[in-house]
């Protein structure tokens, strides 16, 4: 089993639509999490760091539940622009890069 | 405003040829790393240095070698290349700190016929 895991999708869904996807990982020692965007043949680019308590930017929203070790993503009112792999990212806590562990993408295609 | 730099861009190689990818970041970012991402597959980590002066293996490290030449720039070479090693190489860089997200370069696209 991986150690963090994600629906591969792809998730195809009308634009003005609402997403959500989530994403588990196995090791209760994890301490923080993000959420990546990354285009065809582009690079990751950050979407937001997720928080304890749940946050927001905009249309996307980021939630963690420790109990059952998973993060999730929410996009509302979904646009053309949004179609993307998204990342989920999960560092065990340390500065090491051997504990920063990359899921392996949830594929979003949003039509018109 | 670069953030992280990579270069070449594009490059194609014959087996059995050296290379050295060069990454800089201008963030004073303490960590680096090298990954690659091969089609429809997730990010590899191949190297890292947590800070300037020291380098360790990740994941795929086998035909490899690392420079952390300063706190800005980190250098992965392909000593004698391989077709397995066609793929995109993205270097990224953070600051120490376990809560701070990475941030990537543009990638490089090595093909090695």
């Amino acid at each position: 089993r991986k150690e963090v895991e994600q629906d591969p999708g792809p998730f195809n869904v009308p634009e003005g639509a609402t997403v959500a996807f989530n994403c588990t990982y196995s090791n209760s020692a994890s301490q923080s999490f993000f959420w990546y965007r990354q285009d065809c043949r582009k690079e990751p680019k950050l979407l937001m760091s997720v928080y304890s308590s749940g946050n927001e930017d905009g249309r996307f929203t980021a939630q963690l539940n420790r109990a059952s070790q998973y993060i999730s993503l929410l996009i509302r009112d979904s646009k053309l622009s949004d179609s993307a792999t998204y990342l989920c990212v999960v560092n065990r806590g340390s500065s090491s890069a051997s504990k920063i562990i990359f899921g392996s993408g949830t594929r979003l295609s949003i039509r018109p | 405003n670069a953030g992280v730099t990579q270069t070449p861009k594009f490059q194609v190689l014959k087996t059995g040829q050296s290379m050295t990818l060069q990454c800089a970041q201008d963030m004073n970012h303490n960590s680096m790393y090298w990954y690659r991402q091969d089609p429809g597959m997730g990010l590899r980590l191949i190297y890292y240095s947590a800070s300037e002066g020291t380098t360790d293996k990740g994941e795929v490290p086998n035909g490899y070698n690392v420079s952390r030449l300063n706190k800005r720039e980190f250098s992965l070479r392909l000593e004698s290349a391989a077709p397995s090693q066609t793929s995109v190489y993205f270097c990224a860089s953070k600051l120490g700190a376990s809560n701070q997200p990475q941030h990537f370069g543009d990638g490089t696209r090595l093909s090695i016929l």
